[in-house]
Order: C-alpha cells, then structure tokens, then sequence
C-alpha cells in the first residue's frame, strides 16, 4: 500500500460539465475527508465518512456537490454543472477514527481547471 | 465558528537562525491542533499534534490555552525546512481539519 491515491491528477473541463472525483484510501482506514484548496489558502473541508455513512456534508459548497462511499472502501466526489470557481485543488485524506488527533494521510490531489 | 489565522504568508531566514511561525486559533471548545508541512512536490503531511507534545525535526509547539496560540518553534533552520507549513485544528471530535493560510518558509543558505 503505497498511501493515498486519487484519480484523475489533473481534469480540464468546460463549464456546464459533470466531473467525478476518484479516491483510494489507505485500506485499514475507515475515515475519509475530501477538502478543496483554492491558491494561497489552506484546505477546507467539504465532508466526510465513516466507513460507507457520510457523516457530515453540510460544508458541501453546493447542492452541485455530492460524494459516495458506497462499500467503505473508495470514494467518490462529483461537482455537477460546472462553474468557473470550482477551479482547484481537491484532496482526499484517510485515518483510522478512534481519537480527534488521530493522523490523517493526504492524497496528491485532483487539481481541476473549469474553462 | 473554528478559526485559524497564521499571520505571515512569507517567512525568510538564514540558516541557523532561530525561526517561529505564528499560529493561532479561535474555538469555543478544547481543540486538538496540529503543524502540516507540505514539501515542494510532495503531498500535505502532518509534522506533529500538540497531544504528543513531542519533538520532530527539531520542530516544537506549545499550546497556549491564554492566548490561543500554536506557534511553531525551531532554533535552528535548515534549508530542508524549507517548504509550506500549515496550523490545522480539529474540535468536537467529528469534523474534518480547520487550517490557517499557511506560511511558505524560505531558508536562504
């Protein structure tokens, strides 16, 4: 297991346009948190799960935001209808939950450009 | 609401010098905070959480409840700190991290 993965690294799209995000977390780990970093901020978080329930989704920045988790395993974050503001940084992180303080490990990111 | 503020965007030191970035938080409760550095191409990773009040690559950080501060200490730089560091809380237990703007830190040789 070689950490994190998401898929794809980089997406150019077009406004109006679907895009789905793709995350492997670490395998033992049973929570999963998306965030989006936008240029010159820290990440912000956006939602996450543990094992197969999402647990908090009220960051989602709009109803056009929605992730799955439907086996506990991989994740999946999709952003419909496409605006220009969308552009950034998505990450992924996973982490064993049984503290608050707990690790979370980072993927290397989606970064998406909307044209 | 959960805050972070990290003062300055841009940190520049000579190598050897003491260096500090600032860090500090806004939280009604008990946080967990932590330090995450991101090395040029590499991916975010935590340097250290208050909780283990330990010691990584010469970096230190105290919390102080009075001040509500976190700030990240080391005497003496190396250029391989060199990178973007981040302060992050989390509080409730359930939430995801809450970061600061980050401080890109330079050590010019």
């Amino acid at each position: 297991d070689t950490g994190v993965s998401q898929d794809p690294r980089h997406k150019i799209t077009k406004r109006g346009q679907n895009v789905t995000f793709r995350c492997d977390p670490i395998s033992e780990h049973n929570r999963l948190y998306w965030y989006r970093q936008t240029l010159g901020q820290g990440p912000e978080f956006l939602t996450y799960f543990q094992n197969e329930a999402q647990l908090e989704k009220s960051r989602l920045l709009s109803d056009r935001f929605s992730a799955e988790r439907p086996k506990g395993s991989f994740s999946t974050l999709e952003i419909q209808r496409t605006e220009q503001g969308d552009s950034a940084m998505y990450l992924c992180a996973s982490s064993i939950w049984d503290k608050p303080y707990n690790e979370q490990f980072f993927g290397p990111g989606t970064r998406l450009t909307v044209l | 609401a959960q805050r972070v503020t990290q003062p300055e965007k841009l940190l520049s030191v000579f190598k050897g010098a003491p260096v500090e970035l600032k860090c500090n938080y806004s939280y009604s409760g008990s946080p967990e905070l932590f330090w995450y550095v991101q090395y040029s191409r590499q991916r975010l990773q935590l340097l250290l959480r208050h909780i283990s009040r330990e010691s990584i690559k010469g970096f230190t950080a105290d919390l102080n409840k009075g001040e509500t501060s976190f700030h990240l200490k080391k005497p003496f730089a190396q250029e391989e700190d060199s990178a973007m560091y981040y302060c992050a809380l989390v509080g409730g237990g359930a939430d995801g991290l809450t970061f600061g703007k980050g401080t890109h830190l330079i050590i010019q040789p």
